[in-house]
């Protein structure tokens, strides 16, 4: 299950079911949101993105949903795998004024897939 | 190739020390970043070289210094730390500042001690 506390919240699922990572973003002026999975002792690593026009956009194994009108975003990942374990953060980027460029990451999610 | 690498993995230094993090990329990229990241914590963005130019400074203290010698090279100089600045330093970077696909290194964990 999914649990939100002190500590960066986790959700752990069986081998082969599918995963949803929920995000709540701040900025309403956001326009491009990304997925990065960031394994132990790793840098991150691009997923999935996506830009505020759309609501929905799927890769392999991965859709990621865009709901504006409360600011949420998710990220589903199809028959999940034990190398699927890792963290992930999505990050928020504005193309307008002084901040292009600029990506602000969620908290994270540990993801822990049991075989 | 479509790899960011970073030296060194790791490094211990005083507080006292002058160390520096190198970070290179041959995706022909043109814009790079520094980002710091503590334990459990998301990364946090430092700086944006856009061109070569420093673009986005995140009011980083100036005991951080970074430098871009040329589009495939981005360095962090480090003097006269604390101990609070222990972190994971993580480089990327984009095809430019529109390219919000980031490609990031494998980070340099730096332990002040």
């Amino acid at each position: 299950g999914e649990s939100v506390g002190l500590h960066l919240p986790t959700l752990s699922v069986q081998e082969g079911d599918n995963s949803i990572i929920n995000c709540a973003y701040s900025n309403s002026a956001s326009d491009y949101f990304i997925w990065y999975k960031q394994e132990s002792g790793k840098g991150p690593q691009f997923i999935i993105d996506i830009r505020s026009n759309m609501d929905k956009r799927q890769g392999q194994r991965v859709t990621v949903l865009l709901n504006k009108t409360v600011k949420h975003l998710s990220l589903q990942i199809a028959a999940t795998q034990p190398g699927d374990s890792a963290v992930y953060f999505c990050a928020e980027g504005d193309a307008g004024g002084t901040s292009y460029g600029k990506l602000t990451f969620g908290q994270g999610t540990i993801l822990t897939v049991h075989p | 190739d479509t790899e960011v690498t970073q030296t060194p993995k790791h490094l211990v230094m005083g507080m006292t020390n002058k160390k520096s993090l190198k970070c290179e990329q041959h995706m022909g990229h043109r814009a790079m970043y520094w980002y710091k990241q503590k334990a459990k914590k998301p990364p946090e963005l430092m700086f944006v070289y856009s061109y070569e130019k420093l673009s986005i400074n995140e009011s980083v203290p100036s005991r951080f210094s970074p430098e871009c010698p040329n589009s495939s090279l981005l360095n962090l100089h480090l003097h006269a730390l604390q101990p609070e600045d222990s972190a994971l330093y993580l480089c990327a970077s984009s095809h430019d500042r529109e390219g919000y696909e980031q490609y990031f290194g494998p980070g340099t964990r730096l332990t002040v001690t």
